[in-house]
């Protein structure tokens, strides 16, 4: 079965902290991951695309590492600030069209 | 920028009544799609569409039906809603078979 899960839940951090996001799916045949933003009320926006030969890519404060051998991938943010408080969505595409597998999502909280 | 824009962002509705959502998009993408969304479940596919008068059930078609009579507009209705049907709904729309999503700004609604 396709799944996608996301780790932790919820955190919290003190704002300039820095966090890591984890994103572990089973997906078969893995097209492509995207790590998304979504402010509270508001819809997910891309922050990043791994393919299956790219092992880290980079989007400011954003850096999202994937292993396609172990089937996992993680997004780090750096320095965080208020507004990276959202909540951030591994999506993982298959190889089948228009087959999006989305995980729960990890609900992060930057104090001040 | 890539603009999808969803009638409504808030509505309340009684049990029984029909009630239609709206999504527009302007980037002349052929895919656009239904979920929704509720907490601890992410977001769940209800209709896809890949060109105009062309639809497909996604995994929680139940209840819902879809329209798509131009390529830049994506209809969802709820013919008699229930109160399960209470949730957000987003709208996306993408190139390609795996390409990125763009989401609207999503609807709430609520069933009284």
């Amino acid at each position: 079965k396709n799944q996608v899960e996301q780790s932790p839940q919820s955190l919290i951090i003190l704002e300039g902290k820095n966090c890591t996001l984890q994103c572990n799916y089973t997906v078969s045949p893995f097209s492509n991951l995207r790590w998304y933003k979504q402010d509270t009320g508001r819809g997910p926006v891309s922050l990043t695309i791994m393919t299956f030969s790219e092992n880290t890519k980079s989007n400011g404060r954003y850096t999202a590492t994937l292993d396609a051998d172990t089937k996992q991938s993680s997004l780090h943010i750096t320095a965080s600030q208020l507004s990276d408080s959202a909540s951030y969505i591994c999506v993982v595409s298959a190889v089948e069209a228009y087959k999006y597998i989305f995980g729960t999502g990890t609900r992060l909280k930057v104090l001040a | 920028d890539v603009k999808v824009t969803q009638s409504s962002r808030y509505l309340v509705k009684r049990t029984g009544e029909k009630v239609f959502l709206e999504c527009v998009q302007d980037m002349d993408h052929e895919n656009m799609f239904w979920y929704r969304q509720d907490p601890g479940l992410g977001l769940r596919l209800i209709y896809f569409s890949y060109d105009v008068k062309m639809k497909e059930k996604g995994d929680i078609p139940e209840g819902y039906s879809v329209s798509r009579e131009k390529k830049e507009r994506f209809s969802l209705i709820l013919e008699s809603a229930s109160t399960n049907q209470t949730s957000m709904y987003l709208c996306a729309s993408g190139t390609g078979s795996t390409g990125e999503l763009f989401f609207g700004e999503g609807s709430r609604l609520t069933v009284l």
